[in-house]
């Protein structure tokens, strides 16, 4: 089946610094790459939708200048959370789409700004 | 603003028991998903509901769906311990694969 490879599984940084999580389709070419956050105990909220070459369009209340998303090619979709946090702090998770057919979710990764 | 509610939030039980977990939405959509998520883990895809009536099973697990009510049903006939997991629907609005999550149902299966 589809896999979409999301890393790193974890990462803990500090206060101002920024982090990368890469999400890969590893065996198709993914239309489009959705960004969702998920805090403990809640359910997850869409971040930012990303097309292989375009802009990605941002969901209501989500700095674009903060996350900054990446989507350089069919298999490769990058998030990057700028001058993190600690309230940054929370599960990311990617998904990858071919047209309509559904959705395939990365692994995860846990972000943790201390 | 399309909204998914669910019910019950939580959900204790003892094995051997049966029990239905609700999914209503608020805008007309074709496309619901079911996941299930782990503690600390992503989503695992359970079903994938394409069209008003669609009915899927999967061992101790049936999903449904009834898009003229906008309601999607999630039976769990004599749970196991195994079963024990956060359960999510989500809904595809505008068949892109955008997904609105529901609050999901904490599920715990007492022996």
């Amino acid at each position: 089946g589809a896999v979409v490879s999301q890393h790193p599984s974890w990462v803990i940084c500090k206060s101002g610094t920024s982090v990368k999580i890469e999400c890969r389709s590893l065996d198709f070419q993914a239309t489009t790459m959705f960004w969702y956050r998920q805090f403990p105990k809640q359910s997850l909220m869409l971040m930012a939708t990303s097309n292989e070459g375009s802009k990605a369009t941002y969901e209501q209340g989500v700095e674009k200048d903060k996350f900054l998303i990446n989507h350089a090619s069919l298999t490769l979709s990058t998030l990057t959370v700028t001058s993190a946090h600690p309230e940054d702090s929370s599960f990311y998770i990617c998904s990858a789409a071919i047209g309509s057919s559904p959705l395939h979710f990365g692994n995860g990764t846990r972000l943790t700004v201390t | 603003e399309l909204k998914v509610e669910q019910n019950p939030l939580f959900l204790s039980m003892q094995e051997g028991k049966n029990y239905t977990i609700y999914c209503n939405y608020s805008t007309t959509s074709d496309r619901l998903y079911w996941y299930r998520q782990d503690p600390g883990k992503s989503l695992e895809s359970l079903f994938v509901l394409l069209s008003n009536g669609a009915v899927k099973q999967e061992g101790r697990l049936m999903a449904s769906l009834d898009t003229k009510a906008r309601l999607s049903t999630l039976h769990i006939t004599a749970a196991v311990h195994d079963l024990s997991a956060t359960y999510f629907c989500a809904v595809d609005e505008t068949s892109g694969s955008r997904l609105t999550f529901g609050e999901g149902t904490q599920l715990t299966v007492n022996p």
